[in-house]
């Protein structure tokens, strides 16, 4: 499973956007890239996963380069209620079953 | 379907005491998964069924730890002679096999355990 790296904590305003970035420098070929959201007291929610260059849902995007080596969570006009933990997995389907959890990135939101 | 369900919510038990926390997975889902939590940090794999099989345990779980998945449904997982180690939120997720690409995580939302 490759390990993936992101920063322990984020801190941003209400409206603005906000880009995680997760390095995964032994991503294989097989790999995609997923990130879930946890608050607290709560389990971690899926939030998108993609394999390469750009995915977009109602949530977030997900920019992918070439390389895959890293991938950025964008969230776009951010607000209190984005106040979380943001976890980035790396794996695939048939090998990646114990799909394994990061430290993650604390995000906190200001008014 | 409401999703997956976790029960109890949480759990107060003394040092040495026996506690068991069942998970009912989304109905179609045949891979159930059991994590620790504790706090910040970020969920710890413990171990994961495919149907009632049990594939894989994470070498956190010790002896006294052990889960079940009779007939592929639900989940226990049992925790002998607690420790106050063991005090975390016990997170329990499924989700379906999707061949090719990975799956998304259904998760529940936990059973918190405090061993006084």
């Amino acid at each position: 499973l490759a390990k993936t790296t992101q920063p322990i904590s984020m801190d941003s305003y209400e409206g603005q956007e906000v880009n995680i970035t997760c390095s995964h420098n032994n991503i294989a070929t097989n790999d995609y890239i997923t990130w879930y959201q946890q608050f607290p007291s709560q389990g971690p929610r899926f939030i998108i996963q993609g394999y390469k260059t750009k995915v977009t849902n109602e949530v977030a995007s997900l920019f992918i380069p070439a390389d895959r080596k890293s991938s950025t969570l964008s969230l776009p006009r951010v607000s209190l209620s984005d106040t979380a933990v943001y976890y980035c997995l790396v794996g695939e389907d048939s090998s990646a079953s114990k799909i394994i959890f990061g430290s993650g990135t604390r995000l906190s939101i200001r008014p | 379907d409401t999703g997956v369900s976790q029960d109890p919510r949480h759990k107060i038990t003394k040092r040495g005491q026996n506690v068991t926390f069942r998970c009912d997975p989304i109905s179609e889902h045949n891979r159930l998964y059991w994590y620790r939590q504790t706090l910040g940090q970020g969920p710890e794999f413990l171990t994961y069924f495919q149907n009632e099989a049990q594939l894989e345990k994470s070498r956190l779980l010790s002896d006294r730890f052990s889960a079940e998945r009779p007939k592929g449904s639900f989940s226990t997982l049992e925790i002998q002679r607690t420790e106050q180690g063991d005090s975390a939120m016990y997170l329990c997720a499924s989700r379906e096999e999707t061949g090719a690409r990975t799956g998304e995580l259904f998760f529940g939302e936990g059973s918190r355990l405090t061993v006084l």
